[in-house]
């Protein structure tokens, strides 16, 4: 039983392209959350997302971030005209339901803006 | 919005210590999680906790859920080199986490 999968696992972006990371939930879960980890610090919420819905957005930044978890395919988050301050862990989990359980991370994926 | 702090934010111990990290949060929780992540690696799942004075254990490792709902606790006895990580405790709101700012834990054998 596959876990959740993210790619890439390390990504190298020049100022003020874009970057595209993609979640494959774990089989059978239908709820995606995406947080992001600076060094040494813990993770922020960014995103939450259903099927074809976001259901919370609260912690992404207003500007150039954007989530999407379409019907067919993997969850994406998308990060348009990257700047140095973008480098982070981005990590994507899943869970089963919305009622506050165990929530299972892929491997993150190391973004680097140079 | 809810605010989950945690101390110490280092703790370097010699194998065979204990260890013990502190978590607090701004607000009642409904419920507690708490996370291991190994350097260089992702966060993994240890336990969650929901009930007013709830304890743990998961072999070494006891987790206690305050009276209150607001502050909670991981404790390691007889640390070994295989505990090294950060340790995060995550608040759960309708489905988001709000994480502490982990405690990272180095063991020197």
């Amino acid at each position: 039983n596959a876990g959740v999968m993210q790619n890439p696992r390390h990504l190298v972006r020049r100022r003020g392209q874009e970057a595209r990371l993609r979640c494959s939930p774990m089989k059978g879960h239908s709820h995606v959350y995406w947080y992001r980890q600076l060094p040494e610090e813990g993770l922020k919420f960014m995103v939450y997302l259903q099927k074809e819905n976001i259901i919370d957005e609260s912690g992404m930044p207003k500007e150039r971030f954007s989530a999407e978890f379409p019907k067919e395919g993997p969850s994406i988050l998308r990060i348009q005209q990257v700047v140095r301050g973008d480098s982070a862990a981005y990590f994507c989990a899943s869970s089963p339901s919305r009622q506050g359980g165990e929530q299972y991370f892929g491997p993150g994926t190391r973004l680097t803006v140079t | 919005g809810q605010q989950v702090m945690q101390i110490p934010q280092y703790q370097h111990v010699q194998e065979g210590e204990d260890f013990t990290t502190y978590c607090n949060s701004s607000t009642t929780l409904s419920n507690i999680q708490w996370y291991k992540q190994r350097p260089g690696g992702h966060p993994v799942f240890l336990i969650q906790l929901v009930k007013s004075g709830e304890v743990k254990k998961q072999k070494r490792l006891t987790f206690q859920f305050g009276e209150a709902k607001k502050n909670s606790s991981l404790h390691i006895t007889a640390t070994q080199t295989t505990d090294v990580g950060t340790y995060f405790c995550a608040g759960s709101s309708y489905g988001k986490l709000t994480f502490g700012q982990g405690t990272i834990l180095t063991v020197h054998p």
